[in-house]
């Protein structure tokens, strides 16, 4: 069974651009969550989408948005970019029956220049 | 509001000691507790999770943990550690309901000398 796929895996932006990343959750998961990873800040909740509807919302500035299609891969865009962007961007997916048991994919390392 | 605390930043046992990995929590309502690895370069993998069954919770690669809520707190163990378990640890709760909103600690860095 196929894992959690993101991409692009690596990617480099100046301020002011936008970035979309993509996450194909395993097959038969509906939910999509995503995560931002940063040494400063660790592990931060951002949203997460079941059967294409936001359910949950983290403490994030409107830049951060995020939907899910039909069959369920999602994506998120950061719009203007900023330096404290810089971050792995993590996306999980579930059941979403099952609290907090999460596949995580490799993550996108997003750098801004 | 919930949280986690996981105190320290790092961690270093020799191959075959005990693990031992502290996470506290706080939390308004009945928690999920959960511990998640993180290898290098690669995303979470959970290792374990609790959601108010028994208190004693087993995980995969010999991890355990033990809820106690006289002490708000759910710490990870391992009775011998292995060169493969060096990696970075997380805890982390959830409201039940809110099945993929986790809070996550500040994660430990496990390291194993030979």
């Amino acid at each position: 069974k196929a894992g959690v796929t993101q991409t692009p895996r690596y990617l480099i932006k100046t301020r002011g651009q936008q970035v979309t990343l993509s996450c194909s959750p395993i097959s038969g998961h509906r939910s999509v969550s995503w995560y931002q990873q940063t040494p400063g800040q660790g592990l931060q909740f951002l949203f997460e989408y079941f059967s294409e509807t936001q359910r949950n919302k983290g403490n994030f500035p409107g830049r951060f948005s995020g939907r899910q299609f039909s069959n369920s891969r999602s994506e998120m865009n950061v719009s203007t970019l900023e330096l404290g962007d810089s971050a792995l961007y993590l996306c999980a997916s579930s059941l979403g029956q099952v609290a907090g048991e999460l596949f995580f994919g490799e993550g996108s390392r997003l750098t801004v220049l | 509001a919930q949280s986690v605390t996981q105190l320290g930043s790092h961690v270093s046992v020799s191959e075959g000691a005990l693990v031992l990995l502290r996470c506290n929590y706080s939390s308004s309502v009945p928690p999920y507790l959960f511990w998640y690895v993180q290898y290098p370069n690669q995303g979470l993998q959970l290792l374990l999770k609790y959601t108010s069954a028994a208190t004693l919770v087993k995980g995969i690669n010999g991890f355990e943990a033990e809820f106690k809520k006289s002490e708000t707190s759910f710490h990870l163990t391992k009775p011998s550690a292995h060169m493969s378990d060096a990696a970075e640890y997380f805890c982390a709760v959830s409201e039940a309901g809110a099945n993929s909103k986790l809070t996550f600690g500040k994660g430990i860095t496990l390291s194993v000398r030979p």
